[in-house]
């Protein structure tokens, strides 16, 4: 059965501190890696990933995919208190669906 | 550009009454559509999927059921709620032959007391 595992499930930091969001998937027939950001209601695409060793960058947030060790991370530099937030990590394989893990409860405190 | 709707808000149901979410998306055509529940402390979880008008498909064995009468139009359904079937349920969109990123509708806040 096709799994997403993130860790940790909760982080609390400090404005200005920089975070590392994991993500380890077993997905049959790989494809892509998602991250969203989910503050109160729909979640927000961040990135989708499909080759090891390309990074994505949008602003402050970046991410990495390792296809070999079937893991992503999601860094945060310089937090401020909107990105506090759950942060999503989805797994597509070679059906439609996309295999979320549980989530990161990430809390920035000013 | 394309924006996806689901209503209601928010519902509070008693248990063994029938349901019936709806979702909408426009600024495109023939697109995937999607149901996802989301219970606290869960991850997303989805439950149905459409390809094409009248097309859906299950994803889990449960008490819910869905339906797309029109090309961008979705609904979740129960005929008797179950207070299991409380959650956070949003509907999601891509369109087909792209990549597999979704969009996500803003969500119903459902309550079985």
């Amino acid at each position: 059965e096709d799994k997403v595992v993130q860790s940790p499930l909760s982080l609390v930091v400090h404005e200005g501190d920089t975070v590392t969001l994991n993500c380890s998937y077993e997905v049959t027939n790989f494809r892509s890696l998602l991250w969203y950001k989910q503050e109160k209601k729909a979640p927000t695409f961040l990135f989708m990933l499909t080759s090891s060793g390309i990074e994505k960058k949008s602003g402050r947030l970046s991410s990495i995919l390792d296809k070999k060790e079937l893991f992503s991370i999601l860094n945060i530099t310089a937090t401020q208190t909107g990105d506090s937030a759950v942060y999503l990590c989805a797994g597509q394989g070679g059906s439609e669906k996309l295999v979320f893990g549980k989530g990161t409860k990430l809390t920035v405190n000013p | 550009s394309q924006t996806i709707h689901q209503w209601p808000a928010t519902l509070v149901q008693p248990v063994g009454s029938p349901l019936s979410l709806e979702c909408t998306v426009e600024g495109t055509s023939n697109p995937n559509l999607y149901w996802y529940r989301q219970a606290a402390g869960r991850g997303l979880q989805l439950l149905f999927y459409s390809v094409g008008i009248g097309q859906i498909s299950s994803e889990v064995p449960q008490n819910l059921s869905a339906s797309r009468p029109q090309d961008r139009q979705f609904i979740l359904s129960s005929k008797k709620l179950l207070l299991s079937d409380s959650g956070f349920y949003l509907c999601a969109w891509r369109n087909v032959g792209t990549s597999g990123r979704q969009f996500f509708g803003p969500g119903t806040r459902l309550t079985v007391l």
